[in-house]
């Protein structure tokens, strides 16, 4: 089946503007992560999704993101008040089950790239 | 506070030779880790994994050591091929903690003709 999709690829912005980021889950998978992914540094845990319901938010910077899934399946990353500080990679990653005492393997999408002016 | 370290960004290994990327952490919560390798303008793939019950595991070419007491883990890939050139990155997660991960900075592996 298709693996984890994300749109747009790129995205390029000014400084002050919104920005929406979309994530396609694996069919099925019923947990959902966002990392961010800085110019020499490794993925960044920015929350993660069980279900419909955001279970862990701890990694969201501050309160101009702000992530959804209303429906348990696509999740939209959502940016106010873009600054260039922003512009990193935007991973997505889903999983079949969240938590747990054993681990389930994430895929992978292959990232929006942010830019901001 | 970098709990996951990669502290070599980058790593030349001749074709056949066996290559050695090294990741420390300080979180004694984490009892998973896992290897992940990564092509330019693509997601990070999962490549290994290792519990922190076991000191070894083993996937054809691809070798993960877990040293728990010194808080290192290491991934052994032999022969290396041209094609394992990529960045690679070290993670781990908490059991409980909702299997968010938490990476490295990664190493850049280039495996030479």
């Amino acid at each position: 089946g298709a693996g984890v999709s994300q749109t747009p690829s790129n995205k390029v912005t000014e400084k002050g503007k919104y920005v929406e980021l979309r994530c396609d889950p694996i069919s099925g998978h019923t947990a959902l992560y966002w990392y961010r992914q800085s110019l020499g540094q490794g993925p960044e845990f920015l929350i993660y999704f069980q279900g419909t319901g955001a279970a862990d938010d701890s990694g969201l910077p501050n309160d101009r993101f702000f992530a959804v899934r209303p429906e348990g399946s696509v999740s939209t990353l959502k940016i106010q008040r873009t600054e260039r500080g922003d512009s990193a990679v935007y991973l997505c990653a889903s999983s079949l089950r969240g938590g747990g005492s054993s681990y389930n393997e994430q895929f992978f999408g292959p990232g929006t790239r942010l830019t901001v002016l | 506070d970098q709990q996951v370290k990669q502290n070599s960004p980058s790593l030349s290994v001749q074709e056949g030779r066996i290559s050695i990327l090294n990741c420390d952490y300080t979180n004694s919560m984490f009892d998973y880790f896992l290897w992940y390798k990564k092509y330019p303008a693509e997601g990070p793939t999962f490549l290994i994994s290792i519990s922190s019950i076991k000191d070894k595991n083993e996937d054809g070419r691809f070798t993960v050591f877990l040293n728990k007491s010194a808080k290192h883990l290491s991934l052994h890939i032999v022969p290396s091929q041209p094609g394992d050139s990529a960045v690679y990155f070290c993670a781990a997660s908490v059991a409980g903690g909702g299997n968010k991960l938490t990476f490295g900075t990664g190493t850049q592996l280039k495996v030479e003709l």
